[in-house]
């Protein structure tokens, strides 16, 4: 099992330019989630999904949307980045209470 | 206002010494509560979950939760340089699903 990957791993940006995060899980769970980290800030949660063809708002949304492909794939999107959006990137997955982490996208919007 | 709060650290005990880790929460509602660890630079992983009041132990871990005072903390006994990251405290809530609320997290130095 691969457990929770995400591509890419780092990445840069032009203020203005979109670009679309992918994760995908293999555990076979029903819930998913994005989260941003930044210093200081800790984890926040953008956007989650309970189960396929679910999504809901989370703490910081705005300038992101996402889409639940299928149960194994939920994509963060980008449309127009900005400096703030300069974070590290969570994807993860849930199943009983239990919360599994992907390694992670480093993203730099210039 | 955030939900969950910890003492930002950084925390500093010498080997073998126990290491007290808290947190607080805003969410009454809350039923379910976490610790990650965080390495520099890697993910979060968990490594304690609690949901009853009380403590609960895992080899040299011991969490422990009171709802009333909406307080969790994390006890780390024979502490170990390889303990030495940010521990992340994490609840559920009403607002968000299943979806976990962290705490800033609390960066936790070990000295050997």
């Amino acid at each position: 099992n691969a457990g929770v990957t995400q591509t890419p791993k780092f990445q840069v940006l032009k203020t203005g330019q979109s670009m679309t995060l992918q994760c995908a899980q293999d555990m076979n769970h029903n819930s998913m989630y994005w989260y941003r980290q930044d210093p200081g800030m800790g984890l926040r949660l953008i956007y989650y999904s309970a189960s396929e063809g679910t999504t809901d708002k989370g703490e910081v949304p705005n300038g992101y949307n996402v889409s639940r492909l299928n149960k194994r794939e939920f994509s963060l999107r980008l449309e127009s980045a900005a400096p703030s959006q300069t974070s590290v990137y969570f994807c993860a997955s849930s199943e009983g209470g239990r919360v599994f982490f992907g390694p992670g996208t480093r993203l730099t919007v210039l | 206002q955030k939900e969950v709060e910890q003492n930002s650290g950084p925390l500093s005990v010498p080997e073998g010494a126990i290491a007290s880790l808290n947190c607080t929460y805003s969410d009454r509602g809350s039923q379910s509560f976490f610790w990650y660890r965080q390495y520099s630079g890697k993910s979060p992983e968990l490594i304690m979950s609690i949901y009853s009041n009380g403590d609960k132990e895992d080899g040299r871990f011991t969490a422990q939760l009171n709802k009333a005072s909406q307080y969790v903390s994390l006890l780390i006994r024979d502490s170990q340089p390889s303990d030495s990251a940010t521990y992340l405290c994490a609840v559920t809530t009403n607002q968000a699903g299943t979806a976990l609320i962290f705490g800033k997290g609390t960066t936790l130095s070990v000295s050997s």
